[in-house]
C-alpha cells in the first residue's frame, strides 16, 4: 500500500515569504502529525490533527499553522519565513491516537 | 516533561559485529516506544514498536527491549552490515492525553558499519 506522501520534496524560499507543505497519509489513517527536524534541536513536534481537529500543538510561534481535510490530507503553512525556519519538515500518519506512526520522506525547506 | 536520551551519539563498528544502541527516558508513563531508522536527508522508517506491556520485539536481525521501571530501551542489531549505516532514533509516546500523544524523540545514534 502507498506510504505517507509529502510534497514538495524541496523548497527554497526568501525571508518574509510564506510556504505551504502538503501531506497525504496512508489510506485509512486519521491522525496526522507534523515535526520539524534541525541538526541542533533534533525532531520537535509542531501539531497533530485527528479527524480534521487540531488536538495538540507544540511550542512554535503562531506563524506555524496547519489544517486537515475530510480525506485526512493535511497541510501546514509557515508565514513570514525566517532563516531559522530552514529545516526538514516531517509528516507522520497513524491509524489512531496511540498506534504506530509512519513517516513521509519529508520536505526540505531552505530559507535564504 | 519527557526527556529522551540516546547513547552513544555516534558509533563506528566493523561489519559483522553485534551492537547495542541505548535509549533512556525520564517518565515511565509511556504508551509505547518506537525505534526508527533515518538515512541522510530522508524520512523516518519505522523499525519496531514496543507496547508498554511488552518486554521486547524482534524483526529479523533487530531486537528491541523495554524496561519501563528503569526508563530504558535497547536496540540490538545482530551481524551488522554496511547497509545498516544510518541514524537510529527512539521515540516515547506518552500515556496521558493532557499533553497530547506527540512522540518525544531522542537525538539519535549515528551508526557507521565499515566493510
Amino acid at each position: 500500500k502507498a506510504g505517507v506522501t509529502q510534497t514538495p520534496r524541496y523548497l527554497i524560499k526568501t525571508r518574509g515569504q510564506q510556504v505551504t507543505l502538503s501531506c497525504s497519509p496512508i489510506s485509512g489513517h486519521r491522525s496526522v502529525s507534523w515535526y520539524q527536524q534541525t541538526p541542533g534541536q533534533g525532531l520537535q513536534f509542531l501539531f497533530e490533527y485527528f479527524s480534521e481537529t487540531q488536538r495538540n500543538k507544540g511550542n512554535f510561534p503562531g506563524r506555524f499553522s496547519g489544517r486537515q481535510f475530510s480525506n485526512s490530507r493535511s497541510e501546514m503553512n509557515v508565514s513570514t519565513l525566517e532563516l531559522g525556519d530552514s529545516a526538514l519538515y516531517l509528516c507522520a500518519s497513524s491509524r489512531g491516537e496511540v498506534t504506530e506512526a509512519f513517516f513521509g520522506q519529508g520536505t526540505r525547506l531552505t530559507v535564504v | 516533561k519527557q526527556e529522551v536520551t540516546q547513547i552513544p551519539a555516534a558509533l563506528s563498528v566493523p561489519e559483522g559485529e553485534n551492537l547495542v544502541l541505548n535509549c533512556s527516558f525520564t517518565d515511565s508513563a509511556i504508551y509505547n516506544l518506537q525505534w526508527f531508522r533515518q538515512d541522510p536527508g530522508k524520512g523516518l522508517t519505522s523499525l519496531l514498536l514496543i507496547q508498554s506491556s511488552q518486554r521486547e520485539q524482534t524483526s529479523g536481525r533487530l531486537n528491541a527491549s523495554l524496561d519501563k521501571s528503569s526508563g530504558r530501551s535497547t536496540l540490538y542489531i545482530a551481524a551488522s552490515q554496511p547497509g545498516d549505516s544510518a541514524t537510529y532514533l527512539c521515540a516515547a509516546q506518552p500515556l496521558y492525553s493532557n499533553s497530547g500523544y506527540a512522540l518525544n524523540f531522542g537525538k539519535g545514534t549515528s551508526l557507521l558499519v565499515t566493510p
